[in-house]
């Protein structure tokens, strides 16, 4: 098993692109989860996803979005980047009891 | 908002010392997991204890909770070059939130 990918693994944008990075997982875990991650902030959750077709908002939801119809996919589209979105991104997925995440290898973006 | 907050923000030990690392909580929760990240890779659950539970053990990790005070803490023991590495706290909380809430976590070195 491959676990949970993404790709790309590094990307730089112009301020005001868009782009969707993507995630996959093929372990048939229910749920998903995007993150980011800032010098000392930790990690904080994005958006995630209880099944199929159902997305919710976490901590820092503004300026992204998601949308899952597949199981094994869950990508999370930057509408209009912005400097401060210069971040690693972390997916993760898992299966619901308990709530232990498997994280993906991460996408270091840069905003300019 | 971060749930955990892990103590200290940095450690350095010798090889085969052993190292403890805290984390403080705020809201009731059903379960808490360590978790560690090498330089520039994803999170790598290590553990999870449950809140009915005091202590648990996994190799040469040993993990305490203490719901009265709101804390955990981790300890490794005999401790390797290896073992260097950021440690982050996550908890569950109850109610069954379908969300995991991570501290900023512990940079540890261990110097050979």
């Amino acid at each position: 098993n491959a676990g949970v990918t993404q790709t790309p693994k590094f990307q730089v944008l112009k301020t005001g692109q868009s782009m969707t990075l993507q995630c996959a997982q093929d372990m048939n875990h229910e749920y998903m989860s995007w993150y980011r991650q800032d010098p000392g902030m930790g990690l904080r959750l994005i958006h995630y996803s209880v099944g199929a077709g159902i997305t919710d908002q976490g901590e820092v939801p503004n300026g992204y979005n998601v949308s899952r119809s597949t199981t094994e996919d869950f990508p999370l589209r930057l509408l209009s980047a912005a400097p401060s979105q210069t971040s690693v991104y972390f997916c993760a997925s898992s299966p619901p009891n308990p709530l232990v995440q498997y994280f993906g290898p991460g996408t270091r973006l840069t905003v300019t | 908002s971060q749930q955990g907050e892990e103590d200290p923000q940095a450690l350095s030990i010798q090889e085969g010392e052993n190292a403890t690392m805290n984390c403080s909580y705020k809201t009731s929760i059903n379960n808490l997991q360590w978790y560690r990240q090498n330089s520039g890779r994803g999170l790598v659950h290590l553990i999870l204890i449950r809140s009915n539970e005091r202590e648990k053990h996994s190799g040469r990790l040993r993990v305490t909770l203490d719901t009265s005070k709101k804390s955990s803490s981790l300890l490794i023991t005999a401790s390797r070059a290896a073992d260097t590495a950021s440690y982050f706290c996550a908890t569950g909380r109850q109610g069954g939130s379908e969300k995991l809430v991570f501290g900023k976590g512990t940079k540890l070195t261990v110097n050979p």
